[in-house]
Formats: structure tokens, C-alpha cells, sequence
């Protein structure tokens, strides 16, 4: 059964520093988001992605967080100057936009930044 | 905006039936998920509802009502793998597109004791 990926497991970076989230989401889906969860708290969407351009986005998702689909397979969230509070797990999930139709979220990056 | 109710822990016997509630207030509504979440994972899909009443699948059911906004997560026949924290998750109402964000609660989580 396909799933969605993604890469790195875990990174951990230099506050200030960029980092770029790999995922590759299931080959005919067609909308692709992007959720964050900080450790013991509640998932929280960041954006969501559909013909190439972002479709909605949340308060959190603000100018130091980008997302792109650089070509026919991957899809990815880069936060251009981390802070320590972006410490998280960031989980990719796509689907195909049907009415009853799941997310399918990918296994997560974990994100420390120190 | 989306408020998702859930309580934060129960503990329940292998064996045994337990019911997780979720609440919700929002400004849109276009379904209630159910999702399992183990730590250090995905969410991963258990039940959808977007119609009053019962979803039956397997050892897992879910209810909702719309005009109280209420939903419940009927989990029977529990087992030690069922421990685990169970995330009710609201689907936006959208004016087009189908790139529609989960709003989730915070997740109950549960222990099943031998």
C-alpha cells in the first residue's frame, strides 16, 4: 500500500540556521499539508498545498516558513532562520480532495533546534 | 475558528468498552475524524463522520450529532496495543476547493491495563 514519506527522520540544527523538510507524498494525490506537532501538545496544521500553490495557511505559518513542490514527486517545508520554540515533529499528509477521503500522514521529521 | 474537547487521560481493562467523547464549537464543519496516535508517530486513521449517527467498523465505532456538536469514539473488546492517544480531529467547510484543513483536539490519551 502506498505511503507518504518523508525525510530526514530527525535533524537537529543551530538556532538562526535553515533547515528544509523532505516529503514525498502519495504518487495521485493531489493536495498536500503540512502539520507540526510540539512535544505533548496538539497537532497543529501549518499549510496546505494544491495546484501548486499554498491554499490556506495558519497563524503559525509565517514569513520564515516556506513550502514547495521543486518537482513531480516531493514536496517540502523549509523554515529559513530556526528558533528554538520550531523544536517539533512536522508531519507531512496528502490526499486526493475526495468528500470522505483521510489525510494519509507520512511518519514525521523530528525537528531539535538548540 | 475550531474549539475541540477531549478528555485527557482514561484508563480502562483489557477486555473491557470504553468511550472517548469530543466536543466541538466551530464556525464551519465538514466531518469529524477519529485518528490513533502512538508516541512518537503518525496519526493514523480510525473513523469518519459527517452525518448523525453510528459508524460501525470492526471493534471500532463512531457517533456524532451535529446539532450537539458531539462525537464519541467507541472502542470494544480492548487490547494492550490499543493504548495509545486518540486524537478527534474537525474538517473545515470550505467555499471551493478541497484543500481543507484538520483542526485537532488535543487528544485522549489512553491506558489499558492487563
Amino acid at each position: 500500500e502506498p505511503e507518504v514519506t518523508q525525510t530526514p527522520s530527525h535533524q537537529v540544527t543551530q538556532m538562526g540556521q535553515e533547515v528544509i523538510l523532505r516529503c514525498v507524498p502519495i504518487s495521485n494525490h493531489l493536495y498536500f499539508y503540512w502539520y507540526r506537532q510540539i512535544l505533548g501538545q496538539k497537532v497543529e496544521f501549518l499549510v496546505s498545498f494544491y495546484n501548486n500553490e499554498i491554499s490556506e495557511k495558519s497563524e503559525i505559518f509565517d514569513d520564515q516558513f516556506s513550502v514547495e513542490r521543486p518537482d513531480g514527486s516531493n514536496f517540502t517545508l523549509k523554515i529559513r532562520s530556526t528558533k528554538l520554540e520550531d523544536s517539533a515533529m512536522y508531519f507531512c499528509a496528502s490526499n486526493r480532495g475526495l468528500a470522505k477521503e483521510t489525510q494519509y500522514f507520512g511518519p514525521g521529521t523530528r525537528l531539535l533546534v538548540l | 475558528g475550531q474549539n475541540i474537547d477531549q478528555p485527557t487521560e482514561m484508563t480502562a481493562t483489557e477486555g473491557a468498552i470504553v468511550q472517548i467523547n469530543c466536543t466541538y464549537q466551530t464556525s464551519g464543519f465538514n466531518g469529524l475524524f477519529w485518528y490513533q496516535q502512538h508516541a512518537g508517530e503518525a496519526p493514523t486513521f480510525l473513523s469518519y463522520n459527517v452525518l448523525d449517527g453510528l459508524e460501525e467498523k470492526g471493534r471500532f465505532s463512531s457517533f456524532l450529532s451535529r446539532s450537539k456538536g458531539y462525537s464519541y469514539l467507541l472502542l470494544k473488546e480492548l487490547q494492550m496495543k490499543d493504548s495509545a492517544s486518540y486524537l478527534c480531529a474537525v474538517r473545515d467547510q470550505k467555499a471551493s476547493g478541497s484543500a481543507r484543513q484538520l483542526t485537532f483536539g488535543s487528544g485522549t490519551q489512553l491506558t489499558v491495563l492487563p
